[in-house]
C-alpha cells in the first residue's frame, strides 16, 4: 500500500496568515499528465468535504483561498488568508491504484 | 441533491455480525462506483471497499477482504456493507461514499456508528 505522511500533525496560524500543508507519498502518484491526489477538508461532526483533486484542482464551490500543489511524491496544501471557518483537519488522499489510502490528517486551529 | 443516508449502526458483539445500508437519492445510483469508508473515534479515514456499478467488480483493502462484503441493489438505489467476525478494532464511523470513477471521493453521507463491545 502506498503511504501518505502528513505534517505537521497539527498547526496554529494566525488568522489571515497562511496554512502549508504537507503529504508526502511512498511512491510517486503521478504521471506526465496527472497527479492522483486530493485533499478534504473535514469539521468535527461532519463528514470529510472534497476541497482539492487531481492535486491542484478547486473543487467546485471551494474558496479560492484553498490551494494545492506538486507532483510525484510530495505535495501541498495552502489556505491564504486562513479564517475562522477553515478550523479544521485537513486530509490528503491518492488514488494511484488500489486500496486508495489517507494521510493521518492535520489538524488546523486558527490563532 | 446528491444524498447518502447510512443505517444499521448500533451495538454489536465481538465475533458478530452486522449490516449496514446506504440509501442514495438525487443521482442515477446505477452509474456510480461506490464505497465505504470508516473512521475510528478521533482516528482517521480508512477505505474499506468499493463496488462498481454493475456488481462486476469489487475490491477491498486486503485487510479487510476477509470480514466485510459489499453488495448493492441498483433497483432500491441501496448500497450495503456485510460486517462479520467483528472485533474492538471495527468500532468506527461507517461512511459511504460515491467515487468519481476511481479517483476521489465527492460526495459523503453523515456516517452510521459501529460500537463493537460485549
Amino acid at each position: 500500500d502506498i503511504v501518505l505522511t502528513q505534517s505537521p500533525a497539527s498547526l496554529a496560524v494566525s488568522l489571515g496568515q497562511r496554512a502549508t500543508i504537507s503529504c508526502r507519498a511512498s511512491q510517486s502518484v503521478s504521471t506526465s499528465s496527472y497527479s492522483y491526489m486530493h485533499w478534504y477538508q473535514q469539521k468535527p461532526g461532519q463528514p470529510p468535504k472534497l476541497l482539492i483533486k487531481y492535486a491542484s484542482n478547486l473543487e467546485s464551490g471551494v474558496p479560492a483561498r484553498f490551494s494545492g500543489s506538486g507532483s510525484g511524491t510530495d505535495f501541498t496544501l495552502n489556505i491564504h488568508p486562513v479564517e475562522e471557518e477553515d478550523t479544521a483537519t485537513y486530509y490528503c488522499q491518492h488514488s494511484w491504484e488500489i486500496p486508495p489510502t489517507f494521510g493521518s490528517g492535520t489538524k488546523l486551529e486558527i490563532k | 441533491e446528491v444524498k447518502l443516508l447510512e443505517s444499521g449502526g448500533g451495538l454489536v458483539q465481538p465475533g458478530g455480525s452486522l449490516k449496514l445500508s446506504c440509501a442514495a437519492s438525487g443521482f442515477d445510483f446505477s452509474r456510480y462506483w461506490m464505497s465505504w469508508v470508516r473512521q475510528a473515534p478521533g482516528k482517521g479515514l480508512e477505505w474499506i471497499g468499493e463496488i462498481n456499478p454493475d456488481s462486476s467488480t469489487i475490491n477491498y483493502t486486503p485487510s479487510l477482504k476477509d470480514k466485510f462484503i459489499i453488495s448493492r441493489d441498483n433497483a432500491k438505489n441501496t448500497l450495503y456493507l456485510q460486517m462479520s467476525k467483528v472485533r474492538s478494532e471495527d468500532t468506527a464511523l461507517y461512511y459511504c461514499a460515491r467515487r468519481a470513477a476511481t479517483s476521489w471521493f465527492a460526495y459523503w453521507g453523515q456516517g452510521t456508528l459501529v460500537t463493537v463491545s460485549a
